[in-house]
């Protein structure tokens, strides 16, 4: 099962872009990653999904290299409400039988201040 | 409105009462899994479920139990708890494509204490 790294915590000013790294060294070919936002005390919300190359939507881009092994979240010019807790999710393969088991990493803490 | 809803959202037990946290999405959802949040941790999965009738374990599954017995409900349930289950404990539940977990919807939360 695919585990992930991410920086445990990172510092931004408010109007910076910031780009979150996760590793993934063993992620498996049909694996997808998956980037979500956690505020305190709620529940986690989706940002982004990807499987390679560059994926963008209105909040934030994902940049996956060719080997996989990592990717990383790019939040264009970030605001003091962009502070939270973000996770690096990698799995499922979508083979019937042993899909969706998903594993979280242990998540960035983003602290953006003016 | 589309939701997840999670009961109780907090809830103080003693070890060995057995107990059951309800979860529920209106978005007709096949896939719906359970996690538990604990400091230094992040989100590890408790078990997840496919659709009606499937359930499979996740990293953490040690100590509790599921059914799916409703494509909406998805229960977790807690038959001898312990101090070490002391957590806050999450649902989700996503649309299934191709047999993979999309984007998923996370309840509230519970906030579990076993004294």
């Amino acid at each position: 099962l695919a585990k992930t790294t991410q920086p445990i915590s990172m510092d931004s000013y408010e109007g910076q872009e910031v780009n979150i790294t996760c590793s993934h060294n063993n992620i498996a070919t049909n694996d997808y990653i998956t980037w979500y936002q956690q505020f305190p005390s709620q529940g986690p919300r989706f940002i982004i999904q990807g499987y390679k190359t560059k994926v963008t939507n209105e909040v934030a881009s994902l940049f996956i290299p060719a080997d996989r092994k990592s990717s990383t979240l790019s939040l264009p010019r970030v605001s003091l409400s962009d502070t939270a807790v973000y996770y690096c999710l990698v799995g499922d393969g979508g083979n019937t039988g042993t899909a969706s088991k998903l594993t979280f990493g242990t998540g960035t803490r983003l602290q953006v201040t003016l | 409105e589309a939701q997840v809803t999670q009961n109780p959202r907090y809830l103080i037990t003693v070890t060995g009462k057995k107990l059951t946290v309800t979860c529920s999405q209106n978005m007709n959802h096949e896939y719906m899994s359970w996690y538990r949040q604990d400091p230094g941790l992040g989100l590890r999965q408790i078990y997840y479920s496919m659709n009606v009738e499937v359930t499979d374990k996740g990293d953490v599954p040690e100590g509790y139990k599921v059914s799916r017995k409703e494509k909406r409900n998805f229960p977790l349930i807690l038959e001898s708890p312990s101090p070490n289950q002391t957590s806050l404990y999450f649902c989700a539940s996503s649309l299934l494509i191709r047999d993979r977990a999309n984007e998923q919807f996370f309840g509230p939360g519970t906030r579990l204490t076993v004294l």
